[in-house]
This record gives C-alpha cells, structure tokens and sequence, in this order.
C-alpha cells in the first residue's frame, strides 16, 4: 500500500517561532499534495494543495505568508508555520495523490500535532 | 467550506449491532470516500465510490450513494469494540480533485 510520512509527529514551540512540518509519500510519486488542519472534535479542513514544483493553492481564509508550502519533489511537501501563535495550535495532517486520475484516492499522513505556548 | 453534513454527530451502540451514518452533500462529484480516525490519529481510508455506482461493499462495510438525493450512507455490520472512532466522508468534486470533509460521526461501540 501507499504509504505517507509526516515529520514531526508533535511539536511544542513558543509563540513567534516558526514550525516546519515535513510530508512525504514514501513509496510513490505523488502529483499532488494537501494540507489540513483539523481543531479538537472538529472535521478536516483543507489549506491548501500543492503541485510539484509550482506555487501552493490556498483555500480562502487562510494565509499564504503564515503558512508556507514548499513542494520540492515529488515525495516532499513542507508546511512552515510562520510566527506561530497559540491559535495556531491544531494538528495538521498531510496527503498525498498518486496519479492524475481522479478516481485515486488521497493517503494520509498520521498528523502533527503543534502546540504553541 | 465544509460541504458534508453527517448525521447522526454521535452514535452509540452495543457490540454486535449495525450501525449506519449518513452524509449529504451539495455539488457534483467524482466520488465519495469514507475514512475512519481515532482519536489524535490520522486517516484511515475505508472505501470509495464513484458516482457512476450506488453501491460498494468491503468485509463488514456497506456504502451507498443517491446522487439524486446527493447523499451516502456508511453500515458496518456485526460492529466491535474496535470500530470506535470517528468516521468521515469526504467528497471529490468534478471542478477538481481535492476533498471536502463532513462534519464526521463519532462512533462507541460498548462491549
């Protein structure tokens, strides 16, 4: 099966530092990749999608300078929280598609969790 | 924006029963998946059925989907006390490929 990654699986950091997240598709190339954050007893909602090599889509609402998505490869996405805050306290979880189909289905990564003091 | 609306929120039954959850959605799709998450954990995808089908079945899962109605519904038969946790469905529309999440149902099932 489909296996993504995501580094690190909790983070703790103080408020005004910024955060990288790491998401990787380990045995597969994924063409797209998706962020989501999800806050406590609530559902997933979408950030943003990144394609490889270009420029993040975001959802609106959210902001592209606070949340920076870097999709250097083909098994790499980054998420960095810019100057985070305690509202920005959530767990973020990643996704990877494979293929260009749109029958094939997202695999997720097992989430961050970030705390922010 | 959350185009998903699940019911019930919350859901318990005994160990043994069915249980069924239901989703509604708003605009055309390409597909509809369920995916189960227990808590603080990531995603686990459960099914997934294209809009030209209605239903789908994987050992103890039944789904259904009425794109008529613009609604699916996830069964899990004979449930355990393993099958607690909350369950999402998740639509792709046609203008793209990424997912719209419901509001999930949070699952007990007691022993």
């Amino acid at each position: 099966g489909a296996v993504v990654s995501q580094h690190p699986s909790w983070v703790i950091c103080k408020s005004g530092t910024s955060v990288k997240i790491e998401c990787r598709s380990l045995d597969f190339q994924a063409t797209t990749m998706f962020w989501y954050r999800q806050f406590p007893k609530q559902s997933l909602m979408l950030m943003a999608t990144s394609n490889e090599g270009s420029k993040a889509t975001y959802e609106q609402g959210v902001e592209k300078d606070k949340f920076l998505i870097n999709h250097a490869s083909l098994t790499l996405s980054t998420l960095t929280v810019t100057s985070a805050h305690p509202e920005d306290s959530s767990f973020y979880i990643c996704s990877a598609k494979r293929g260009f189909l749109s029958y094939n289905e997202q695999f997720f990564g097992p989430g961050t969790r970030l705390t922010v003091l | 924006s959350q185009q998903g609306e699940e019911d019930p929120q919350a859901l318990s039954i005994q160990e043994g029963e069915n249980a069924t959850m239901n989703c509604s959605y708003k605009t055309s799709i390409n597909n509809l998946q369920w995916y189960r998450q227990n808590s603080g954990r990531g995603l686990v995808h459960l099914i997934l059925i294209r809009s030209n089908e209605r239903e789908k079945h994987s050992g103890r899962l039944r789904v259904t989907l009425d794109t008529s109605k613009k609604s699916s519904s996830l069964l899990i038969t004979a449930s355990r006390a393993a099958d607690t946790a909350s369950y999402f469905c998740a639509t792709e529309e046609t203008s793209g490929s990424r997912l719209t999440f419901g509001e999930g149902t949070q699952l007990t099932v007691n022993p």
